[in-house]
């Protein structure tokens, strides 16, 4: 079936500097790829998207790129802070549908 | 946070037991879901409903089962059909139309004594 592949698992970083987590996806039908953070014990929320007819979308801090040729998405976090410390998780859709197949998540730990 | 809410937070059940869990949303959303989340595995989709009385199998449905008799409410039934169900389960919620962003719940986890 189809999967999406995500690297690295854990990732630690000095405050202030950039963080980058990728994921490949196999559905060369997929048209829209989400990113979660899920703070300890709390619920997953949206930070940022981005659908196949963008190459790229930065909010802030927070972008993500998408190449749909290699099928890899990428979130990049900028002055990074102790606060986005979490597990991050990207999806992709299952073709055109609004099912969304996640990656296993990144721990991202920022070092004050 | 709001709108999305899932009871109860901790649950605990002996082997052999059905447990119902419970996902209600005042969003006025459409489509609702619900996945399973295990360490270093993501999350996994169980169900989904995109209207009411309505609803498809994810990728991990064996023993799970889900009814959707309300646009609010999209309860999931753990069977004693399910080899391991200790997890913890997400529950979401999307506009519909042509909104893509899923809305999670805050989670129950889920225990077998």
């Amino acid at each position: 079936g189809e999967n999406v592949e995500q690297h690295p698992s854990t990732l630690s970083v000095q405050e202030g500097d950039s963080a980058v987590i990728k994921c490949t996806y196999s559905d060369s039908a997929s048209n829209y790829f989400p990113w979660y953070k899920q703070e300890l014990g709390k619920r997953p929320q949206l930070i940022i998207d981005i659908r196949s007819n963008v190459g790229e979308k930065k909010d802030q801090r927070i972008a993500v790129t998408l190449n749909k040729t290699a099928k890899h998405f990428s979130l990049h976090i900028t002055e990074t802070q102790p606060e986005d410390s979490a597990v991050y998780f990207c999806a992709a859709s299952l073709g055109g549908t609004y099912k969304y197949i996640f990656g296993t998540g990144t721990r991202l730990k920022v070092l004050a | 946070d709001g709108g999305i809410t899932q009871s109860p937070k901790y649950l605990f059940r002996k082997e052999g037991q059905n447990v119902t869990l419970s996902c209600e949303q005042n969003l006025n959303h459409d489509a609702m879901y619900w996945y399973r989340q295990d360490p270093g595995q993501g999350l996994r989709l169980i169900y989904y409903s995109q209207i009411v009385n309505d609803f498809q199998k994810g990728d991990i449905a064996e023993g799970y089962s889900v009814s959707r008799e309300k646009k609010e409410s999209f309860p999931l039934t753990v069977t004693s059909a399910q080899k391991n169900p200790t997890a913890f389960y997400l529950c979401a919620s999307r506009m519909g139309g042509g909104g893509n962003e899923q809305f999670f719940g805050p989670g129950t986890r889920l225990t077998v004594l």
